[in-house]
């Protein structure tokens, strides 16, 4: 069964720095086939996509936050990290990461929970 | 940057047929999939490369895709399809690009 899972602060300051970790179980990140994808929803909004990674080379981010995102795994740890700098109150909403099941596929077949992120002071 | 769009609301009687629409340059050349949303729960995919349906998913559900315009059809709605639909494509400028979403209210 293939399962994701996000975890981080509840609660973030404004111009610190998020880091959000997605583990994930049932499928293995060492297959570089398969990709995982940060995407959040601000309460009440549409969901925005945020970035994703295949194997350790390809990766790729959104282009109005691609300065601010930072992607990585660990396949030791069945785990993909992301960091976002320089948070702003803007940036609350819903995390979710998701995994994408082929370097060929365009959509997203499993979903985490969910972790809702507060940026205030 | 690619966008895409839907109507923000769509409302129908049960046992009746709801047509979501999604909006883009030549969506027709790329694949769309749709994802269902209920309240306080994570997105599920419906619908993929246009027209499939994932394994679990009613047949209810059914896509289809020409031109600019995707479009999710649920037949026979139930009121557990009540839901906010969004729509995903992927372009090469901004990949897994999101639609607006749809908000589905099942008089």
């Amino acid at each position: 069964q293939v399962t994701l899972k996000e975890s981080g602060p509840m609660l973030v300051k404004p111009t610190e720095t998020l880091t959000l970790t997605c583990t994930v179980s049932g499928f293995s990140l060492s297959n570089a086939r398969v990709g995982v994808s940060w995407i959040r929803q601000p309460p009440g909004k549409a969901l925005e996509w945020l970035a994703h990674i295949f194997s350790i080379d390809e990766k790729s981010y959104s282009t109005s936050l691609k300065t601010r995102l930072t992607i990585s795994k660990d396949t030791s740890k069945s785990q993909v990290v992301l960091t976002l700098t320089n948070m702003d109150p803007a940036d609350t909403g819903t995390y979710y990461c998701a995994r994408i099941p082929g370097v060929s596929t365009t959509w997203f077949d499993s979903w985490g929970q969910g972790t809702l992120v507060t940026v205030s002071s | 940057s690619y966008e895409l769009t839907q109507p923000p609301s769509v409302s129908v009687f049960p046992g009746q047929t709801a047509s979501i629409t999604c909006s883009g340059d030549k969506l027709g050349d790329k694949y769309t999939c749709w994802y269902q949303q209920k309240p306080g729960q994570s997105p599920v995919l419906v619908i993929y490369q246009d027209n499939k349906r994932p394994s679990g998913v009613p047949e209810r559900f059914s896509g289809s895709a020409s031109g600019n315009t995707a479009t999710l059809t649920i037949s026979g709605t139930q009121t557990m399809d009540e839901a906010d639909y969004y729509c995903q494509a992927w372009d090469t400028t901004t990949p897994f690009v999101f639609g607006t979403g749809t908000k589905v209210t099942v008089l």
